[in-house]
């Protein structure tokens, strides 16, 4: 199975800030890799797709890059309601799998 | 508008059965792959299986591979899935989504059922 390794697992910033989050894939997944975002108690919602590309509805300060084991999610001014746990996931090979989640918090 | 609503969860026993649904609307169900997720209290996102269009074709993960079964009517707008000799790990919330046409990553999300293993 691939292994998806996120990091941080915790991130404390403040409103305004510029976040990074890493993901990397244990082998190479082209880009065949999703960035979700999920808020206490909700379902996870789709953000960014086949590594870079922007979900419809979701806003520009997102962004996501990177290709084969390497990928980033970046947030370009952290609002109130970016605080939520993040997650990549590898759609190259089954069995699909997750990263373990970064958990964005106020600093 | 997309909506996948999921029902049938609760608490079971270990070694007993349920029964997942999830009613989709919005879409043509029969035109897209849908798949299961789980996530266990304050843990990451586990998937868990997935079914084709047509239904033809599954996919699970090793840890509910014969233990699980999805399915799917497609007149119904349905999605099932079956889960026998439930163990205290698959104590989570379950979630059903559904795939981009023509890929396999989650664009829409149900609100999730939760599912409980305890004597």
């Amino acid at each position: 199975d691939i292994q998806m390794t996120q990091s941080p697992s915790t991130l404390s910033a403040s409103v305004g800030d510029r976040v990074t989050i890493t993901c990397r894939a244990s082998q190479s997944i082209s880009s065949w890799l999703a960035w979700y975002q999920q808020k206490p108690g909700k379902a996870p919602k789709l953000l960014i797709y086949k590594a870079s590309s922007l979900e419809s509805g979701v806003p520009s300060s997102f962004s996501g890059s990177g290709s084969g084991t390497e990928f980033t999610l970046s947030i370009s001014s952290l609002q109130p309601e970016d605080f939520a746990t993040y997650y990549c996931q590898q759609y190259n090979v089954y069995p699909f799998t997750f990263g373990g989640g970064t958990k964005v918090e106020i600093k | 508008e997309v909506q996948l609503v999921e029902s049938g969860g609760g608490l079971v026993q270990p070694g007993g059965s349920l029964r997942l649904s999830c009613a989709a609307s919005g879409f043509t169900f029969s035109d897209y792959a849908m798949t299961w997720v789980r996530q266990a209290p304050g843990k990451g996102l586990e998937w868990v299986s997935d079914i084709s269009g047509e239904g033809g074709t599954t996919h699970y993960a090793d840890s509910v591979k014969g233990r699980f079964t999805i399915s799917r009517e497609n007149y119904e707008n349905k999605l099932y899935l079956q889960m026998n000799s439930l163990r205290a790990e698959d104590t989570a919330g379950y979630y059903c989504a559904k795939f981009h046409r023509y890929s396999y990553y989650m664009e829409v999300w149900g609100k999730g059922t939760t599912v409980t293993v305890s004597s």
